[in-house]
């Protein structure tokens, strides 16, 4: 059965320091990949997918993401992260076809010291 | 336009009683998704509707547990007899199609069993 990995459960950084989250699959297929955020107090919300193309991504609020196939891998990336970005990542994976269910990680907390 | 909806937004109840929780997806989203977030944890998949197939109730954790979907669109999660692990925010999502669109979550019921 599909899996998806979150190794990382809770992230502390400084203001300006770079992120980066992992997040790896089990599926060997052709798959389609999302990040979704969950600000305190908001709903989840999609912060990137992927599902073909160039393997790096891009989303809002300057995240990125690189699918990296052989490593099954598709972490989420920002240079340079602020106090707002305080939130819950989650990583999700759903097989390349219809009717395929979405998987989710199990979140990485991320918390800013300003 | 509107986004996905659940009723209630709280629910407190006793432990014993049975609760109805609501979901009401984007017009024309053809898949519907049940999560459980319980504090500090992922999220938790419980049911997917896709279409007129047959629901994967794969991630249901009881036979306390159980939903439908009536007429392609409205859903009710029911949870019979409920215990206090029951206690948690369900989280109900929609997508235009499962494997290639992102999902839309509503803002989610907080369930607390006393």
């Amino acid at each position: 059965a599909q899996s998806v990995s979150q190794h990382n459960h809770h992230v502390i950084l400084s203001e300006a320091a770079s992120l980066e989250l992992g997040c790896n699959y089990s599926y060997g297929g052709t798959v389609n990949l999302f990040w979704y955020v969950q600000y305190p107090g908001q709903h989840l919300q999609l912060l990137l997918k992927y599902f073909s193309g160039d393997p790096l991504v891009k989303g809002i609020k300057g995240f990125e993401a690189e699918f990296i196939k052989s490593k099954f891998s598709f972490n989420l990336r920002k240079p340079s992260v602020q106090w707002s970005d305080t939130a819950e990542y989650f990583c999700a994976v759903t097989r390349y076809s219809s009717a395929s269910k979405i998987i989710f990680g199990s979140g990485t907390r991320l918390s800013i010291r300003p | 336009g509107a986004g996905v909806s659940q009723s209630p937004s709280n629910k407190v109840t006793e432990k014993g009683k049975d609760v109805e929780l609501r979901c009401d997806p984007i017009s024309g989203h053809t898949a519907l998704y049940w999560y459980r977030q319980s504090l500090g944890q992922g999220l938790e998949f419980l049911i997917y509707f896709q279409g007129n197939s047959a629901p994967d109730k794969s991630g249901l954790p009881s036979d306390r547990f159980s939903a439908e979907r009536t007429g392609g669109s409205v859903s009710t999660l029911t949870i019979q007899r409920t215990q206090q692990e029951d206690s948690a925010v369900y989280l109900c999502a929609s997508s235009s199609d499962s494997s290639n669109q992102p999902q839309h979550f509503g803002d989610g019921t907080r369930l607390s069993i006393l």
